[in-house]
Parts: C-alpha cells; structure tokens; sequence
C-alpha cells in the first residue's frame, strides 16, 4: 500500500522555524515527483512547491509566497521528503500535506499542522 | 499565475439529484503534445486530505465511482455527479497543472438538500 506520513508540526513562535516531514512506503520518494500542499483553517488549498525526480536532477520549484523562506529537501536513505520553514508568521498556520505527482495528486498524506503564534 | 474560478461556491442537491460545479481557467491549459487539458478535480471530506478524481479533465482516478464526470475545454470546465449520494457531501476543488505554480479554485462545498 501507497502510503505518505506527515510528522513534526506543532506551535512556533513568529519569526521562528520548523521542519516538518513526509515520509513514504510504497513508493520510492526518488523516483517521484512530490508536492507540498497548506491549506490555512478553514480556506482552500495552496500549492507551496515541488520536488522533482532523479530524471531531472531534483528540481525544486516554489510557489512565491514562501519562496526564499522555504526549502525542500529530501532523503532517499529514509524514503523521506522535507519542508524547512523559516521566517513563520502567522499567515503560516495551516495543514502542511505532502503528495505525490503523477497526473494530479494521486497520493496524500493526511497532514501535519503547523501553528505559528505567539 | 493561472486564476482557477470555481461556481457556484455551495450548492444543496436532493439525493439521487445532478450536482455540477463549474470551473474556469484565467487562460488555456491545454497540454499540447497530447491535446488535452491539465485540468483535475478534488473531493475533500471534514478532517481529511484531498482525494483525486478526475485528471485531463475527463479522466476518471481508479476507484473513482462512475456518477462522477469531468467535461470541458479551452478555460472552461465541469464536474458532475449524476446522481447525488450522502457520501459524496464534501469540498470540491478544480487544479490546473499546465503551468507553475499550481492553483486551485477556492472550492465548492456540496451538501444535501
């Protein structure tokens, strides 16, 4: 089974950072296009970047809002992939979803949440 | 950025009813080599993660009940559910992927009337 586990949300302080992660079984994170997906309380869905695979060198792109303040990395040893976040506001809190790319997001994590207040 | 706008923002249907959300693309989508709309649909459940069900538009995921449909072309799009059960009250979202970023509509929560 296909399966995504988000872990290491919680509460931060504004201004500070948290990295949170997804990993897989069932898949081979490397061979795979991954996406990170928030969706604030209550509201819709916000792309946040992606990953890409081996066969094009693991391009990673990003959605402008965070660009510059997140990063995405992964570990194929673990099978895992990685959202590094820094700077948080509060605009920040949300569901951090991680997914995989085939056509559409076929593949889902149920999500972490990440709340950044003071 | 691709603007995806999604009608009607809720919508109350009868069991066993037609629902349709609409769903318009601020420019194409259209895929060129395979003539065919980057276009896919969401249904998201209360407390859980998006579940795709549709992908070029008209293509159904695996294990996706047949009531449901995608149709459309161009900057314009749709899903149906033919026949409304109780278990497919839940948020709706259309996504464009022709182009970075990716968008999403704001959604369309369907309930039973």
């Amino acid at each position: 089974e296909v399966q995504l586990v988000e872990s290491g949300g919680g509460l931060v302080q504004p201004g500070g950072s948290l990295r949170i992660s997804c990993a897989a079984s069932g898949i081979t994170v490397s061979d795979h296009y991954m996406d990170w997906v928030r969706q604030a309380p209550g509201k819709g869905l916000e792309w946040l970047g992606r990953t890409e695979n081996k066969v094009t060198s693991y391009t990673t792109e990003y959605a402008a809002s965070v660009k510059g303040r997140f990063t995405i990395s992964r570990d194929d040893s673990q099978n895992s992939l990685y959202l590094q976040m820094n700077s948080l506001k509060s605009e920040d809190t949300a569901v951090y979803y991680c997914a995989r790319r085939s056509v559409g997001m076929d593949v889902w994590g149920k999500g972490t949440t990440v709340t950044v207040s003071s | 950025d691709i603007v995806m706008t999604q009608s009607p923002d809720s919508l109350a249907v009868s069991l066993g009813e037609r629902a349709t959300i609409n769903c318009k693309s601020s420019q194409s989508v259209l895929y060129s080599s395979n003539s065919k709309s980057s276009l896919a649909w969401y249904q998201q459940k209360p407390g859980q993660p998006p579940k795709l069900l549709i992908y070029w538009t008209s293509t159904r995921q695996s294990g996706v009940p047949d009531r449901f449909s995608g149709s459309g072309s161009g900057t314009d799009f749709t899903l149906t559910i033919s026949s409304l059960q109780a278990e497919d009250v839940a948020v709706y979202y259309c996504q464009q992927y022709y182009s970075l970023p990716i968008t999403f509509g704001g959604g369309t929560k369907v309930e039973i009337k």
